[in-house]
């Protein structure tokens, strides 16, 4: 397998553009993952999905942050519009769907927000 | 909810020393505990978990230690070597998602 799959693997946009961000998890895993990492708060969830059902999207910063999972294949994270402080790595992770299992990451995709 | 706090935030160490990094849980009900390494420019890797059940486990040269009472759990490298210089997470899961420590960058000196 290919492991996590994640598009763009950077991006870089001025203020006010409309960002998404691709990811296509490991065939067979029922859990998805959105993460964001940032020196000054470290790894944070912003939401994640079960069976392609959104679970708990209670890190999602604003209005601005959007997700979807369309099938059990393809994920999207989409900011609009996008703020300079939006600028950080964004990870997304799938797996097994069991609690207590491992999360295989994607390399991330690097957005700027100039 | 959940919270887990991680110690130290960096971790300098002798190339061949042991490294220990500590994480404290709130949740009781945290029955699997994570250590996630990563390196620069990658997404986190599991690199060793454990159970409530068990109170150790080794893997080669890392181990990780839980204390259910104390509600902590560590992590043990030792004949550290260059490549074990990364960040390192600990986790612990209120249900399927993690809530993650902050991390450790772990410095490895020739």
């Amino acid at each position: 397998d290919a492991g996590v799959i994640q598009s763009p693997r950077h991006e870089v946009t001025e203020m006010g553009q409309e960002v998404t961000l691709r990811c296509k998890p490991i065939s067979g895993h029922n859990s998805l993952f959105w993460y964001r990492q940032t020196m000054m708060r470290g790894l944070e969830l912003l939401i994640y999905f079960n069976n392609n059902v959104p679970i708990d999207d209670s890190g999602m910063p604003e209005d601005r942050f959007s997700a979807k999972m369309p099938n059990a294949s393809f994920s999207t994270l989409k900011i609009q519009p996008s703020e300079p402080r939006d600028s950080a790595v964004y990870f997304c992770a799938s797996s097994p769907g069991l609690a207590g299992g491992e999360q295989y990451f994607g390399p991330g995709t690097r957005l700027t927000v100039t | 909810g959940e919270n887990v706090e991680q110690h130290p935030s960096t971790l300098s160490v002798q190339e061949g020393d042991s490294a220990v990094i500590k994480c404290t849980y709130s949740d009781s009900a945290s029955n699997y505990f994570p250590w996630y390494k990563q390196e620069l420019g990658k997404g986190p890797q599991l690199i060793i978990d454990i159970r409530s059940n068990v109170g150790e486990k080794k893997d080669q040269r890392i181990a990780v230690t839980l204390n259910k009472t104390a509600k902590h759990f560590s992590l043990h490298i030792t004949e550290t070597q260059p490549e074990d210089s990364a960040v390192y997470f600990c986790a612990a899961p209120p249900w399927e998602q993690l809530i993650w420590g902050a991390g450790t960058k772990l410095i490895i000196k020739p």
